[in-house]
């Protein structure tokens, strides 16, 4: 079937330091992929996507590029802040526009 | 616009009741999503709506789960004779249509005792 499979957390860093999160998907097809972000207490927002192969999404400095050879999506950052403390996930877009998640990351950056 | 609003954010229920969650969506969304989220999970998929019909309905929606959007904007979710593994996070998203963003709610987050 259709699935996502994340690295699970808690992954600590220190402030400035590099993340990677690596997120790897099934799918029939070219679907496109997402990283969603939920900070402490609010709602999940969409952080980046990329709609095909090779394709690079960014934003907040991080990115992710669409692997189709190895079916991957892994997201990264150069360095990173305190305030990008969340939890973050991985998906998949599936028939009708649903999205398939992963399980999440707990991200924790300490000054 | 204010976004995906959930109402209430937090319901506390004893074992056996029924509860009904409201979602509003992005004004002139026409797709509406639930989805359930349990804890240290990501979401799940539960069904979703087209304007006023609902076009797809997964497993997960037992039939103690009903949802409707009578008139193709608010959303309703409700959930009959709750049981504890009902406690979890109800998320809505909307997206304007097909292949657009989805735009989550805050959630309302069930505690069933």
């Amino acid at each position: 079937g259709n699935s996502v499979t994340q690295m699970e957390g808690p992954v600590t860093l220190s402030e400035e330091a590099f993340l990677t999160i690596n997120c790897t998907y099934t799918a029939t097809g070219y679907p496109s992929l997402f990283w969603y972000v939920q900070y402490p207490g609010e709602g999940l927002q969409l952080l980046l996507k990329a709609t095909k192969a090779d394709d690079k999404g960014s934003n907040k400095g991080f990115e992710a590029t669409y692997r189709k050879e190895t079916t991957s999506f892994h997201l990264e950052k150069g360095s990173v802040q305190v305030s990008d403390s969340a939890v973050y996930f991985c998906a998949r877009q599936a028939a009708g526009n649903k999205l398939t998640f992963g399980g999440g990351t707990r991200v924790l950056v300490k000054p | 616009d204010t976004g995906v609003s959930q109402d209430p954010r937090h319901k506390i229920t004893k074992r056996g009741q029924n509860v009904t969650f409201r979602c509003d969506p992005i004004s002139e969304h026409n797709r509406l999503y639930w989805y359930r989220q349990t804890l240290g999970q990501g979401p799940e998929f539960l069904t979703y709506f087209q304007n006023e019909a609902q076009l797809e309905k997964s497993r997960l929606l037992s039939d103690r789960f009903s949802a409707e959007r009578p008139k193709g904007s608010f959303s309703t979710l409700e959930i009959q004779r709750t049981e504890q593994g009902d406690s979890a996070m109800y998320l809505c998203a909307s997206s304007l249509d097909l292949n657009t963003e989805a735009f989550f709610g805050q959630g309302t987050r069930l505690t069933v005792v």
